[in-house]
């Protein structure tokens, strides 16, 4: 089946460095989303991406889906504490299969 | 108010007992989903539903049960059989249909074994 690898699965940086978590799926993904768990909460959406080599911003967030449909990136530019929580990617396989497949997630902790 | 209500927030289960969790939507959404949350393992999906009457066992369906008798109800039953329940569960929702199947989350019930 579908799978989605995600890395790191741990990152801890300073205050006002970047930040980077990438997705790799084994399969091509019709699109791909990301959500964020703050700590003790649940997941909320960020962003979805449809199209090869899609690329969209947030603010400080940018959002990449490769070129082959099959890996994404998630870059934060200059970290802060707010950005502290767990970034999840999920794939969508398309057609009659309406589950997503999530990666790990990467926990990001923000040193002030 | 619009959103994804799960019931109770926190849940104790005893030996060999089943427990059920609740979740209910108004967000009118077709498709609902039921996860399981460990440590450093990102959601895993249990049972999944597109339409009433109709469900789909997901990626570790064995010792859990599911029902969908309306569309905004789909409750989780973890049944004795479920030896290690400890977890935090998550029900979402989304809109089937088009290429998206954003999911909507609610805030979730941490399930321990007493």
């Amino acid at each position: 089946g579908q799978q989605v690898m995600q890395i790191p699965q741990y990152q801890h940086v300073q205050e006002g460095e970047d930040f980077t978590t990438y997705c790799n799926s084994s399969t091509t993904l019709s699109n791909i989303q990301w959500y964020k768990q703050r700590p003790g909460g649940h997941p909320v959406f960020l962003i979805q991406l449809v199209k090869s080599g899609e690329v969209k911003k947030q603010k400080r967030l940018t959002f990449q889906f490769g070129e082959a449909k099959k890996n994404s990136s998630l870059h934060i530019t200059a970290t802060q504490t707010t950005d502290v929580g767990t970034y999840f990617c999920a794939g969508f396989g398309g057609g009659s299969n309406y589950k997503l497949t999530f990666g790990k997630g990467t926990l990001l902790t923000v040193n002030p | 108010d619009g959103g994804i209500t799960q019931s109770p927030k926190y849940l104790f289960r005893k030996e060999g007992q089943n427990v059920t969790l609740s979740c209910e939507q108004n967000l009118n959404h077709d498709a609902m989903y039921w996860y399981r949350q460990d440590p450093g393992q990102g959601l895993r999906l249990i049972y999944y539903s597109q339409i009433v009457n109709d469900f789909q066992k997901g990626d570790i369906a064995e010792g859990y049960s599911v029902s969908r008798e309306k569309k905004e109800s789909f409750p989780l039953t973890v049944t004795s059989a479920q030896k290690n329940p400890t977890a935090f569960y998550l029900c979402a929702s989304s809109q089937a249909g088009g290429p998206s199947y954003i999911q909507y989350f609610g805030a979730g019930t941490r399930l321990s074994v007493l």
